[in-house]
């Protein structure tokens, strides 16, 4: 399968402080999923982008995909308490199945 | 999430015992998949399934062994051959040959002492 890095490993933020995670891979990728997981949960779908330079929000986040399709982006706008968790980056494929180590993301109160 | 169901949420086994994880979808998805995560870790693939009656190995496929009898269910076996099984086991299914989405059932903790 498509292989992507995600940095950062860790992130921690005082709530109310903005927080990215970004992917990006040396191939073109034909699309990117994203997840959420909270601690002690599972994986949950927030999106998926396909186009080149997609852009799509979902209130305080926003997610990117660039002209080139080898990276993307999240973005989240003025953290709170309730985004604390691991995000995961996917290309996928009708093979590709394996999961990276994702971004975990801390907020301080 | 999704009509995906395991059980039980918690499991405690004594080291040696062979174990068996159940995993159950209403989504009619053609593929199934299991994977294990440790803490502060990602997930690793143990095992997936495309089809009925047919599995592949994943990355960490050894002392774990899974069968496909039914399209609904896909159950793990932790076996006592896994050097450390304890661990927090998810599954999930999404269509096959296409790019949808991953579901996940909510995971089944698994505690050997």
């Amino acid at each position: 399968g498509q292989q992507v890095m995600q940095i950062p490993q860790y992130q921690h933020v005082q709530e109310g402080e903005d927080f990215t995670t970004y992917c990006n891979s040396s191939t073109t990728l034909s699309n990117i999923q994203w997840y959420k997981q909270r601690p002690g949960g599972h994986p949950v779908f927030l999106i998926q982008l396909v186009k080149s330079g997609e852009v799509k929000k979902q209130k305080r986040l926003t997610f990117q995909f660039g002209e080139a399709k080898k990276n993307s982006s999240l973005h989240i706008t003025a953290t709170q308490t309730t985004d604390v968790g691991t995000y995961f980056c996917i290309p996928r494929g009708v093979n590709d199945m394996r999961f990276g180590a994702g971004t975990r993301l801390t907020v301080k109160p | 999430d999704g009509g995906i169901t395991q059980s039980p949420k918690y499991l405690f086994r004594k080291e040696g015992q062979n174990v068996t994880l159940s995993c159950e979808q209403n989504l009619n998805h053609d593929a199934m998949y299991w994977y294990r995560q440790d803490p502060g870790q990602g997930l690793r693939l143990i095992y997936y399934s495309q089809i009925v009656n047919d599995f592949q190995k994943g990355d960490i496929a050894e002392g774990y062994s899974v069968s496909r009898e039914k399209k609904e269910s896909f159950p793990l076996t932790v076996t006592s051959a896994q050097k450390n099984p304890t661990a927090f086991y998810l599954c999930a299914s999404r269509q096959e040959v296409s790019t949808d989405t991953q579901y996940f059932g909510p995971g089944t903790r698994l505690t050997v002492l």
